[in-house]
């Protein structure tokens, strides 16, 4: 399974873009890239998903660039109810995923 | 109605003690697992259940032992606790193997 490697932490104030880059060199062909967002004493939540270019839902983008060894995950004008931990997942959306590694995250604090 | 619930959301016991953490999720989801949150924030899978079937079985004593006496529930009983099983641990759900996940709200188990 693919390793990422993500920044532990990110600053950012209201109303700004952020962007949280995610390092996976070892990514398989199959592999998918999720993103999940984690407020304290909550379960993690499921943000985006993709596996190349662009996705974007309600809530963010996912860029992917063609070599797929990193992902960046965009929220536009972020608020202080951003402010949690985003993680970076890669794995198939198979009997792999079952195994899907959670790293450490990228701590977001957002400030007024 | 919460999707994944899971009790009790907090559990402080003695070692050597026997406990209980129930899930159910009313998603109608096939798949659920346990996932243990360490105090350094990482994530690790534990167990997985599809169709009541044990699936994955990671590195886990075998002082912990899943029950899922239907598809709607997956229950973790830890026999003879210990000081590290400390942590937070969390139920979660997906419609198949290797979808999206949806996770409770944890229940933290302190063990003194």
């Amino acid at each position: 399974l693919a390793k990422t490697t993500q920044p532990i932490s990110m600053d950012s104030y209201e109303g700004q873009e952020v962007n949280i880059t995610c390092s996976h060199n070892n990514i398989a062909t199959n592999d998918y890239i999720t993103w999940y967002q984690q407020f304290p004493s909550q379960g993690p939540r499921f943000i985006i998903q993709g596996y190349k270019t662009k996705v974007t839902n309600e809530v963010a983008s996912l860029f992917i660039p063609a070599d797929r060894k990193s992902s960046t995950l965009s929220l536009p004008r972020v608020s202080l109810s951003d402010t949690a931990v985003y993680y970076c997942l890669v794995g198939q959306l198979s009997y792999n995923t079952d195994k899907l590694i959670f790293g450490t995250g990228t701590r977001l604090q957002v400030f007024p | 109605d919460t999707a994944v619930s899971q009790t009790p959301k907090y559990l402080v016991t003695q070692m050597g003690n026997d406990k209980s953490i129930k899930c159910e999720q009313n998603l109608g989801h096939d798949t659920m697992y346990w996932y243990k949150q360490d105090s350094k924030k990482f994530l690790k899978i534990m167990f997985s259940y599809n169709n009541k079937e044990l699936i994955i079985n990671e590195t886990v004593p075998n002082r912990f032992s899943p029950k899922s006496p239907d598809k709607a529930h997956l229950n973790l009983h830890i026999n003879s606790l210990e000081l590290g099983d400390s942590a937070v641990y969390f139920c979660a759900s997906s419609q198949d193997r290797g979808e999206k996940l949806f996770f409770g709200s944890g229940t933290q188990l302190s063990v003194l």
